[in-house]
C-alpha cells in the first residue's frame, strides 16, 4: 500500500493559479476514477473539495478543480486567496477496499 | 447536520492497548460504511480501516493489520477502533469519517479527531 507522490510545497501570489500534482500507479490513480482531494487548515479536520477525479461538492468554490491524466491527478486552484493557504491531500481508491494518500502539499499564499 | 465526534485518545506506553470511539449523529449510521484515518505529527493522512454498514466486512491497512480491530454498534450509532500492541509509529491524530449517504470512496464528513500519544 505505497503512498501517492505529491510535492511537499507550492506557493503563489493572490490572484494567480497553482496546480498540485498527485502521482500514483496503474493500480490506483490510473485504475479508477476515484481520486479525491482534501483541504486541511492547521489543527482542523480535512475538508473534501474534489471527488471522483473532477467533481466538486456543493458549497466548494469553483476556483477548485480536479483533473487526471494516466496515473497522475492534479488539483488546480485559480484566483488564489489568502484563505486558500492550507495543506492539500490527494487520495485514491486502491482496490480491495483500500485507500492511498499522498504525503500532503503545503500551499503558501505569498 | 452530520456530526462525528471521536474520543478515547490519550497517552499510552508502547505495547499497551487503547480503544477509540466515534459517536455519530445526523445521518442513518446503520446504512453507512465507516472509516478510520490517522495523521502522524507533521505527516500526511493515512487510511487505517473500513467497516461495512452491517459490520460483516472489515479491511485494514497493512501497517495495522493484526493489531487493530474495527467494530460498530448500530444501536448506539457508535464506531470503535481497538488499538493493540501499540508502537511509537502509531502516535497520531485519529479521525473517523463517513461518505455521503449512498456514496462510497470519498469522505465528506469527518470528526475533529482524537490524539493518541505512544511513549514510555
Amino acid at each position: 500500500q505505497s503512498a501517492l507522490t505529491q510535492p511537499a510545497s507550492v506557493s503563489g501570489s493572490p490572484g494567480q493559479s497553482i496546480t498540485i500534482s498527485c502521482t500514483g500507479t496503474s493500480s490506483d490513480v490510473g485504475a479508477f476514477n476515484l481520486v479525491s482531494w482534501y483541504q486541511q487548515h492547521p489543527g482542523r479536520a480535512p475538508k473534501l473539495i474534489v471527488f471522483e477525479d473532477n467533481k466538486r461538492p456543493s458549497g466548494v468554490s469553483f476556483r477548485f478543480s480536479g483533473s487526471k491524466s494516466g496515473n497522475t491527478a492534479s488539483l488546480t486552484i485559480s484566483g488564489l486567496q489568502a484563505e486558500d493557504e492550507a495543506d492539500y491531500h490527494c487520495c485514491s481508491y486502491g482496490g480491495s477496499s483500500t485507500f492511498r494518500f499522498g504525503g500532503g502539499t503545503k500551499l503558501t499564499v505569498l | 447536520q452530520v456530526q462525528l465526534v471521536e474520543s478515547g485518545g490519550g497517552l499510552v506506553q508502547p505495547g499497551r492497548s487503547l480503544r477509540l470511539s466515534c459517536t455519530a449523529s445526523g445521518f442513518t449510521f446503520s446504512s453507512s460504511e465507516m472509516y478510520w484515518f490517522r495523521q502522524a505529527p507533521g505527516k500526511g493522512l493515512e487510511w487505517v480501516s473500513v467497516i461495512s454498514h452491517d459490520g460483516d466486512r472489515k479491511f485494514y491497512a497493512d501497517s495495522v493489520k493484526g493489531r487493530f480491530s474495527i467494530s460498530r454498534d448500530n444501536s448506539k450509532n457508535t464506531l470503535f477502533l481497538q488499538l493493540n500492541t501499540l508502537k511509537t509509529d502509531d502516535a497520531a491524530v485519529y479521525y473517523c469519517a463517513a461518505p455521503p449517504p449512498g456514496e462510497r470512496f470519498y469522505f465528506a464528513n469527518w470528526g475533529p479527531g482524537t490524539r493518541v500519544t505512544v511513549s514510555s
